[in-house]
């Protein structure tokens, strides 16, 4: 199975910051890595497809990147709305495995 | 618009079998390409991918459950069942549907039930 190092695993941050979650694949999984965001009771949310492809209706201060098997999420600047768990999910081979979720706090 | 909605018990006894089912809307299990995965997630804790179940019945499970899985679809009916036997506390958790979309990601999700497992 690949896995996934997601980090940090909790981060508190104020409204305006730029922040960044990283997860590393455990090999190479290409382009395949996606990213939700999940608030207490709800289902995930799809943020970001294939490491960089905005999801429709998601705003733009939202974004995903790579650097070898790094990937990383973007928020540049927080707003009060995004404060909530966040996962990263690698789709290159089965089992699809999640990142163990970052909880992002109001500082 | 995609839609998928999860039913089944919310309360099983240890050694059951559970059986979930997802009504999907607006898309067709039998469109090239389509895929739906089940997920769960243990009350406070991380996202576990169970498996999946694509347009031509191919069928993908978590390894570790492997054994205790079964996914399958009826296309006439747009729903999509997942079995778990043996059911255990540590397999309570919120079940969740989702529709695999670009890359695999899972761009709809079902709202999600709650199976605990107790005695």
């Amino acid at each position: 199975d690949i896995q996934m190092t997601q980090s940090p695993s909790s981060l508190s941050a104020s409204v305006g910051d730029r922040i960044t979650i990283t997860c590393r694949a455990s090999q190479t999984i290409n382009r395949y890595l996606n990213w939700y965001q999940q608030t207490p009771g709800k289902a995930p949310k799809l943020l970001i497809y294939g490491t960089s492809s905005l999801q429709s209706g998601v705003p733009s201060r939202f974004s995903g990147s790579v650097s070898g098997t790094d990937f990383t999420l973007t928020i540049s600047s927080l707003q009060p709305e995004d404060f909530a768990t966040y996962y990263c999910h690698q789709t290159y081979s089965t089992p699809y495995t999640f990142g163990q979720g970052t909880k992002l706090e109001i500082k | 618009q995609i839609t998928l909605k999860e039913s089944g018990p919310t309360l099983v006894k240890p050694t059951q079998t559970v059986t979930l089912t997802c009504i999907i809307s607006g898309f067709s299990l039998s469109t090239s390409g389509v895929g739906v995965g089940w997920i769960r997630q243990p009350p406070g804790k991380a996202l576990e991918w169970l498996g999946v179940i694509y347009w031509d019945d191919d069928k993908r499970y978590s390894p570790s459950l492997k054994s205790r899985l079964s996914i399958s679809k009826d296309t006439s009916k747009n729903k999509v069942v997942l079995t778990v036997t043996n059911m255990d506390p540590v397999d309570t958790a919120t079940y969740f549907c989702a529709h695999l979309y670009n890359y695999g990601s899972l761009d709809s999700w079902g709202q999600g039930t709650l199976v605990t497992v107790s005695s």
